[in-house]
């Protein structure tokens, strides 16, 4: 199975300062079809996950353009560029490559 | 608007067997691929089971495989997970999530439905 590894696990930020968590899997992601299905997902307090960002950069419909993601291969990062209080919650990274589908641990977001 | 609603949750014995249900609505479900992922109380996130959208095709995590049965009725826009020789760490509340065809996301996610596995 590919394992998920995310750092940091947990993130304390100032209101409209940058955060970033970063995303490792212990194999590249890069499918057959040359696709790379790496997303990330964000779960505040007492809700289901929600979808940010899809094959690495792709905002999902209705993210808010702050969100952004990056990278290639092995390592990727999701970005804030200005942390608001709704995003407090846990940010997790899964990737879809090849099954079984697997997550990170999860970084837990949280205002200073 | 895409509608996920889990039900059928409930405490239940070791070894013992359970049904739980996905209701959709909002959009062709019978077009969709779909997800069950699961997270234990206060833990992170583990994918369970994927079914295709005309059932030809379905995987399964090593930790459920042989116990756990996915499977969908298109016709009531319903997705199930028969849950069968139940342990303590079957004990999460599970999600019926659906997939962002051809991407390879879940792009909703149901509120989710605890299932406590305990004598």
């Amino acid at each position: 199975d590919i394992v998920m590894t995310q750092t940091p696990l947990s993130s304390g930020v100032t209101l409209g300062q940058p955060a970033s968590i970063s995303c490792r899997s212990s194999q590249s992601l890069v499918n057959r079809d040359g696709n790379t299905y790496l997303s990330w997902l964000q779960q505040r307090p007492g809700q289901p996950p929600r979808l940010l960002i899809y094959q690495i950069s792709n905002r999902f419909s209705g993210v808010p353009d702050r969100f952004s993601g990056s990278g290639a291969g092995t390592d990727f990062t999701l970005k804030i560029s200005r942390v608001e209080a709704e995003d407090v919650g846990v940010y997790f990274c899964m990737q879809a490559a090849q099954f079984p589908w697997t997550f990170g641990q999860g970084t837990k977001v949280d205002i200073k | 608007q895409v509608q996920l609603v889990e039900s059928g949750g409930g405490v239940v014995q070791p070894g013992r067997s359970l049904r739980i249900s996905c209701a959709a609505s909002g959009f062709p479900f019978s077009s969709d691929v779909m997800h069950w992922v699961r997270q234990p109380p206060g833990k992170g996130l583990e994918w369970v089971a994927r079914i295709s959208h005309d059932s030809t095709s379905i995987q399964y995590a090593d930790s459920v495989r042989g116990r756990l049965i996915i499977s969908r009725d298109n016709s009531k826009s319903m997705l199930y997970l028969q849950m069968n020789s139940l342990r303590a760490e079957d004990t999460a509340v599970y999600h019926c999530a659906k997939d962002l065809g051809g991407a390879w996301a879940l792009d909703h996610w149901g509120q989710g439905i605890l299932v406590t596995v305990s004598s």
